[in-house]
């Protein structure tokens, strides 16, 4: 079993939909969870770290459920320049544990 | 400007042939870390290095050295060992905090292809 299992999609969505994409982890004791996103050739950069009571950045919202190990990040209204695979991140003591990452493609 | 850089950008190498990939941060953050990165799959763990002159093998080191003779430079060799070099190479750093937020900042990495 991997430690990070994500849905690798793709998903395509049009302009303005929302879209939900969700991560298991292994580790119960894991202590930091973060969504990355990476587009195409390019490297990981941060989009949110998720919180234990879920946070919010404008359009995107993270939820972290400890209890059944998972994460999930909703992107509201969706654009074009949302398109990017996102990575979904567990941390452990120092010990980063990285997804293989959700690729989201949004069409006009 | 603050960040992490890597060069070079691209990289071919021919069977058989060590080179080496740079490394180099000016947020004065005290771990570093390499990953590798193949088409599909989740970033590995090349190395890491939580303080200059001690580094910690990740789940993938063989075939791969390191240094880290000062807090800003963690350059990787791939040796002639490393049996399937051709990936993508990221670097990163981050603060050290126990159980805390760490967020890793990563280089633009390096694409290493073998002839």
């Amino acid at each position: 079993r991997k430690e990070v299992e994500q849905d690798p999609g793709p998903f395509n969505v049009p302009e303005g939909a929302t879209v939900a994409f969700n991560c298991t982890y292994s580790n119960s004791a894991s202590q930091s969870f973060f969504w990355y996103r990476q587009d195409c050739r390019k490297e990981p950069k941060l989009l949110m770290s998720v919180y234990s009571s879920g946070n919010e950045d404008g359009r995107f919202t993270a939820q972290l459920n400890r209890a059944s190990q998972y994460i999930s990040l909703l992107i509201r209204d969706s654009k074009l320049s949302d398109s990017a695979t996102y990575l979904c991140v567990v941390n452990y003591d120092n010990d980063m544990r990285f997804g293989a990452g959700t690729r989201l493609t949004v069409k006009p | 400007d603050g960040g992490i850089t890597q060069s070079p950008k691209y990289l071919f190498r021919k069977e058989g042939q060590n080179v080496t990939l740079s490394c180099e941060q000016n947020l004065n953050h005290d771990a570093m870390y390499w990953y590798r990165q193949d088409p599909g799959q989740g970033l590995r763990l090349i190395y890491y290095s939580q303080i200059v002159n001690d580094f910690q093998k990740g789940d993938i080191a063989e075939g791969y050295s390191v240094s880290r003779e000062k807090k800003e430079s963690f350059p990787l060799t791939v040796t002639s060992a490393q049996k399937n070099p051709t990936a993508f190479y990221l670097c990163a750093s981050s603060i050290l905090r126990t159980g805390a937020y760490n967020e890793q900042f990563f280089g633009p990495g390096t694409r290493l292809t073998v002839l």
